[in-house]
């Protein structure tokens, strides 16, 4: 595997399940993204992880759950999500450049997402 | 709070044809990197260019050129002699000075019709 996976690539939930999407980089970063592409939006950063502590949560509501136990790996758990939740999610990850002490901007590299659909 | 507007929400040509995207910015911040990322069917994004605000000279890379204009806070995408594989939703994006927080615009769809 290279760059950045997500698994699943569709998912169709009820509004009462709980389902999770993974994401895995293969790319040796430190920092992970979550972002959220809806047909009517610009893409909508959700969370960003950097050494695996969370370092912004961009007022996201709190049916959507982020876990990063390593810095190979990040995970969106949801559960009671609303139709509107419908919509592509992206993972991201890069070499953040504060956490590695370097002056340059590396740019972030995008999975090819899990298109969600909520019923 | 940064902001990058793409005006033009579709674009049709002809294939061979040049067209241009456009991209428009606004921050605070004076240092800032502006980015083009390509989204074709597949969904995936694939990074285009890095630009950071401190170098305005112009870039090509094969049919591919950008143009940054920080007097109007415009970083502008032109393709030479479009092909139908370049049909795809085209994304600015602008990051803030700690390089580590994306702003993306709301994206132009290029379709290249044979």
């Amino acid at each position: 595997e290279t760059g950045v996976t997500q698994t699943p690539r569709h998912l169709v939930m009820g509004m009462t399940n709980k389902k999770s999407l993974k994401c895995e980089q293969h790319l040796g970063h430190n920092a992970m993204y979550w972002y959220k592409q809806s047909a009517k939006k610009p893409l909508e950063l959700m969370f960003v992880y950097s050494l695996e502590e969370r370092v912004e949560n961009n007022s996201v509501p709190s049916r959507f759950s982020p876990e990063c136990p390593n810095s190979s790996h990040l995970f969106l758990h949801l559960h009671t999500l609303q139709p509107e939740d419908s919509a592509l999610y992206l993972c991201a990850s890069s070499q953040d450049p504060l956490a590695g002490g370097q002056s340059s901007y590396n740019e972030q590299f995008f999975g090819p997402g899990t298109r969600l659909t909520v019923l | 709070a940064q902001k990058v507007t793409q005006a033009q929400t579709e674009i049709s040509v002809v294939e061979k044809e040049d067209v241009t995207l456009d991209c428009v910015y606004e921050t605070r911040d004076t240092t800032y990197y502006l980015f083009w990322y390509k989204q074709p069917p597949s969904g995936e994004l694939v990074f285009l260019i890095r630009r950071n605000s401190f170098d305005e000279q112009n870039e090509i890379s094969g049919r591919y050129s950008w143009n940054f204009q920080k007097s109007t806070s415009s970083f502008n995408f032109t393709i030479t002699a479009s092909q139908v594989v370049d049909s795809a939703v085209y994304f600015c994006a602008l990051s803030n000075n700690a390089g580590n927080m994306l702003t993306f615009g709301g994206g132009t769809r290029l379709m290249v019709k044979p």
